[in-house]
C-alpha cells in the first residue's frame, strides 16, 4: 500500500523554466493539498482540491497552478521558477469525514537557482 | 481566519526528562479540529492525534499525552520519560469548518532529547 507518493523527490531549476510535481494517492481520498516547507515558517497551503475537476487556492497561490483530472492525482505546476520558490513541497490526502487527519507524501525539496 | 502559534521554537532537554509543547490557536468558528503533527529528521509528516472542539478531554497514549483547554484556545502536548527518538520538529494544526480548505499549521517546534 504506497499511500501517497510525490514525484520527484530532488529537483534543481534554473529561473525561468517549468515544472510538474506529481502526486499519486492510492487511498481513494476526496481532498488532497499541496503545502510548501521553509525554514522557521510551518507549512503553507498553496492550492487545494475537495474532488476530481475541482482546485482552489490557498494561502500562497501566485506562480503555481494546479489540476486534478484524476481522482488519484492532484499535478502542481510551476510556470517560470524563481528563486523565491525553492522549498519543500509535499502533498497530502485526507478522507471527506476526517478532514485534516491527512497523510503525506515524502516531500519534493526544489531549488531554483 | 485561522492562526496557530507555537512560541517554542526549539526545547532541548535530556532524555527521560518530561517535556511540553504548547500550542495556542485561534478561530471564529465555534466547530474546529485540531491537530498534532511530528516530523522527524528523516523528513516525512506524521499524524499524531485529531481533537474537535467539543471534546475537552484530555487523552492519553503511551507516553503522549494532550491537554485541550478552550478557555486559553490552547492544546498542549506533553511527552512523559523523553527518549532520543522524540528528537522531532512537532507542529500543531487547526481545521476550521467543513474542514475541506486544509491545515492551517504553527511554525513548528524542534524539539531534541540529549542521551
Amino acid at each position: 500500500n504506497a499511500g501517497v507518493t510525490q514525484t520527484p523527490k530532488f529537483r534543481v531549476l534554473k529561473t525561468g523554466q517549468s515544472m510538474t510535481l506529481l502526486c499519486a494517492q492510492d487511498m481513494n481520498h476526496e481532498y488532497m493539498y499541496w503545502y510548501r516547507q521553509d525554514p522557521g515558517m510551518g507549512l503553507r497551503l498553496i492550492h487545494y482540491s475537495v474532488g476530481e475537476g475541482t482546485t482552489a487556492k490557498g494561502e500562497v497561490p501566485d506562480g503555481y497552478n494546479v489540476s486534478r483530472l484524476k481522482k488519484q492525482n492532484f499535478l502542481l505546476g510551476l510556470e517560470s521558477a524563481a528563486p523565491s520558490q525553492t522549498s519543500v513541497y509535499f502533498c497530502a490526502s485526507s478522507y471527506l469525514g476526517r478532514a485534516g487527519e491527512a497523510f503525506f507524501g515524502q516531500g519534493t525539496r526544489l531549488t531554483v537557482v | 481566519a485561522q492562526k496557530v502559534t507555537q512560541a517554542q521554537t526549539e526545547i532541548s532537554v535530556v532524555e527521560k526528562e518530561d517535556v511540553t509543547l504548547d500550542c495556542v490557536y485561534e478561530t471564529r468558528d465555534t466547530t474546529y479540529y485540531l491537530f498534532w503533527y511530528k516530523q522527524p529528521p528523516s523528513g516525512e509528516l506524521v499524524f499524531l492525534i485529531r481533537r474537535n472542539s467539543f471534546d475537552e478531554q484530555n487523552e492519553i497514549s503511551g507516553r503522549y499525552s494532550w491537554n485541550f483547554q478552550k478557555s486559553t484556545s490552547s492544546f498542549n502536548f506533553t511527552i512523559t520519560a523523553s527518549q532520543v527518538v522524540d528528537s522531532a520538529v512537532y507542529f500543531c494544526a487547526l481545521i476550521a469548518g467543513g474542514g475541506a480548505d486544509g491545515l492551517t499549521f504553527g511554525k513548528g517546534t524542534h524539539l531534541i532529547i540529549q542521551p
